[in-house]
């Protein structure tokens, strides 16, 4: 099985410019997860999306930050203008809903790694 | 607001030598504990998860225990490849996961 295929795999830009990052869950997972991972700190949610629809975004600074998942598989993170706060990785992550066969773990990509000058 | 905390945040130890990583947390309503392994430049990668307080999960050197208000990840006579941070995450009934800061195990030969 294809695990959760993430591009680009590092991005350097100038703040004040935009970028954005792409994700394909594994076939099949409903669920869709972008997470801001910080040196030294664990992932943080910024949206989950159900299908091609948002269950949660309160975390995601909606005045820089945009994310779509069409057609409900792959997905879309983009940011603009990037601040030099916005220097970190950039990790999706899809899931199956628990039940008898799934826990509800999360399948990660290996992520996008931004820095922001 | 949900929260995970994990200690300690660095754990050096020797080949063989055996220890815990402890997940504290506080959340209304659990529906899942789960254990995570990150290795540099990597997405973590799933370990353990566990349901009600009380249960026990293994896999090799590995141990989760979870009580009502945190989890342990027992490290039996770690090896060098065992280094990494290993994540904690709450998983509640709205659905959300939130992350602890995790733990960077380093195991030295």
């Amino acid at each position: 099985e294809a695990g959760v295929a993430q591009s680009p795999r590092y991005k350097i830009i100038e703040k004040r410019q935009s970028v954005a990052f792409w994700c394909n869950p594994i076939s099949g997972h409903a669920t869709l997860y972008w997470y801001q991972q910080i040196l030294g700190q664990g992932p943080k949610l910024l949206i989950q999306f159900q299908n091609n629809g948002v269950v949660d975004d309160s975390q995601l600074p909606k005045d820089r930050f945009s994310a779509e998942r069409l057609k409900g598989v792959d997905s879309t993170l983009k940011i603009q203008p990037a601040k030099l706060e916005d220097s970190a990785v950039y990790l999706c992550a899809s899931s199956h809903p628990r039940d008898r066969e799934n826990t509800g773990e999360l399948f990660f990509g290996e992520g996008s790694r931004l820095t922001v000058l | 607001e949900d929260q995970v905390t994990q200690s300690p945040e660095a754990l050096r130890l020797q080949e063989g030598e055996s220890s815990s990583l402890n997940c504290s947390y506080t959340v209304s309503g659990l529906r899942g504990l789960f254990w995570y392994r990150q290795d540099p430049g990597k997405g973590p990668e799933f370990l353990f998860t566990l349901y009600s307080a009380g249960e026990e999960k293994e896999k090799e050197r590995l141990k989760a225990t979870l009580t009502k208000k945190e989890s342990f990840l027992h490290i039996t006579a770690p090896k060098p490849e065992d280094s990494a941070t290993y994540l904690c995450a709450v998983n509640t009934n709205a659905g959300k996961s939130t992350f602890g800061d995790g733990t960077t195990l380093t195991v030295k030969p």
